[in-house]
């Protein structure tokens, strides 16, 4: 199975602040790598697939990069609604595992 | 616009049997997509469970496979996860979602329902 390493497990940030997360595989996945929002009490919802492909709706501010092993989720300007459960996930191969999440909250 | 809908017992009795079914309106489950359960403990991360394709599968997490069962009603347009033997481990919410292909990303997802095992 494909293990996915997220970092950091958390993040305290301010509005306006750019932040990054990262992703590591295991091994391999090509570009098959997503990430997800939530919040909570909520359905996860996507905001990037294919590593940098922004799905239909998600802000222009979040940026998705990498290919291979690593990948990186990139939040430009921290708007309020941001703070929240940010994970990764491979869609390689099954069983389709994801990061253990990084939780970003204000500071 | 696609939407899933879990539904079962919240309360299940440990070494009992978990059943919850996914009621998917504005799509056909006979389409080219595949239709996932994903469970999350509370606070913690996200485990997928396995999936189902009207042309293949049923596949499954190998560390749950030996209790698992995922089926399709397509008359209903549904699809059904049934985990027998369960313990307090498998305390968690319940999402189903569908993935769509082939940029296989979890596209839509159900609200998610809590299922608790107590006695």
């Amino acid at each position: 199975d494909i293990q996915m390493t997220q970092s950091p497990s958390s993040l305290s940030a301010s509005v306006g602040d750019r932040v990054t997360i990262t992703c590591r595989a295991s091994q391999y996945i090509s570009n098959f790598l997503n990430w997800y929002q939530q919040k909570p009490g909520k359905a996860p919802k996507v905001l990037i697939y294919a590593a940098s492909s922004l799905h239909s709706g998600v802000p222009s501010r979040f940026n998705g990069s990498g290919s291979g092993t690593d990948f990186t989720l990139t939040i430009s300007s921290l708007h309020p609604e941001d703070f929240a459960t940010y994970f990764c996930q491979q869609s390689y191969s099954t069983p389709y595992s994801f990061g253990q999440g990084t939780k970003l909250q204000i500071k | 616009q696609v939407q899933l809908q879990e539904s079962g017992p919240g309360l299940v009795k440990p070494s009992g049997t978990l059943s919850l079914t996914c009621t998917v309106s504005g799509d056909s489950i006979n389409s080219y997509n595949w239709w996932t359960w994903v469970r999350q403990p509370p606070g913690k991360g996200l485990e997928w469970i396995g999936e189902i394709y009207h042309y293949g599968g049923p596949n499954y997490n190998p560390s749950l496979k030996s209790r698992v069962t995922i089926s399709m009603d397509e008359s209903k347009n549904q699809f059904s996860l049934q985990l027998i033997s369960v313990t307090a481990a498998d305390t968690a919410v319940y999402y189903c979602a569908k993935l769509l292909r082939p940029v296989n990303v979890y596209d839509f997802w159900g609200q998610g329902t809590l299922v608790t095992v107590s006695s």
